[in-house]
């Protein structure tokens, strides 16, 4: 049971590239989060989707963009890196209404803009 | 609107000494509540959670928390620091209605070190 694996682990980016920091869930869950963590700010809510087709912003959406095409799959995109975006990004996924169970999160990906 | 403080930005132990973390909210409803640990480069791992019934909740490690509604509290303890606890914590809280629903607000969260 795998549970939230995101690729790639580790990757550094020049200013003005793009990438797409890949998520995928085996738990057949609805709900899925992208979250940037930054060095003394805790975890900041960057986009999610409460299902194949819908997403929506979280707090600090800006320089991103996210698809949702199927339940397994939520791939964040960065269009054109700044440094500003240099961070930890971590992927959850959640099951939904009337559950009581947490998130499950990823093993994050450790982004590198220069 | 939801928020998460975490007062402490970097508490100092020795081992063997009890811990208290600091955790205040603020939520419209009774709010699920979590603390997760992170050492260093490696992912978040759940300590314990609260959804309801009792107040005081045991989670893995040895530690626990305590859901305090008057307080707005959400503390975590643990009666006896191992040096291997040395890692940063976070407290959120858990959105459970609507457009809030599973999503988690986190505090700045508190670096936990452990003198030998």
């Amino acid at each position: 049971n795998a549970g939230v694996t995101q690729t790639p682990k580790f990757r550094i980016l020049k200013i003005g590239q793009s990438m797409t920091l890949q998520c995928t869930q085996d738990m057949n869950h609805n709900y899925m989060y992208w979250y940037r963590q930054d060095p003394g700010m805790g975890l900041k809510l960057i986009y999610y989707s409460v299902g194949a087709g819908i997403t929506d912003k979280g707090e600090v959406p800006n320089g991103y963009n996210v698809s949702r095409s199927t339940t397994e799959d939520f791939p964040l995109r960065l269009e054109l890196a700044a440094p500003s975006q240099t961070s930890v990004y971590f992927c959850a996924s959640y099951r939904g209404e009337y559950s009581n169970q947490p998130q499950h999160f990823g093993d994050g990906t450790r982004l590198s803009i220069l | 609107a939801q928020s998460v403080t975490q007062p402490d930005i970097h508490i100092t132990v020795s081992e063997g000494a009890s811990l208290e973390l600091r955790c205040n909210y603020s939520y419209g409803a009774t709010p699920y509540l979590f603390w997760y640990v992170q050492s260093p480069g490696q992912g978040l791992q759940l300590l314990l959670k609260y959804f309801s019934g009792d107040t005081l909740v045991q989670g893995i490690k040895g530690f626990e928390a305590e859901f305090k509604r008057s307080q707005s509290s959400f503390n975590l303890r643990k009666p006896s620091v191992h040096w291997s606890d040395a890692a940063e914590y976070f407290c959120a809280v858990g959105g459970n209605r609507g457009s809030t629903l599973g999503r988690l607000y986190f505090g700045r969260g508190t670096q936990l070190t452990v003198w030998p």
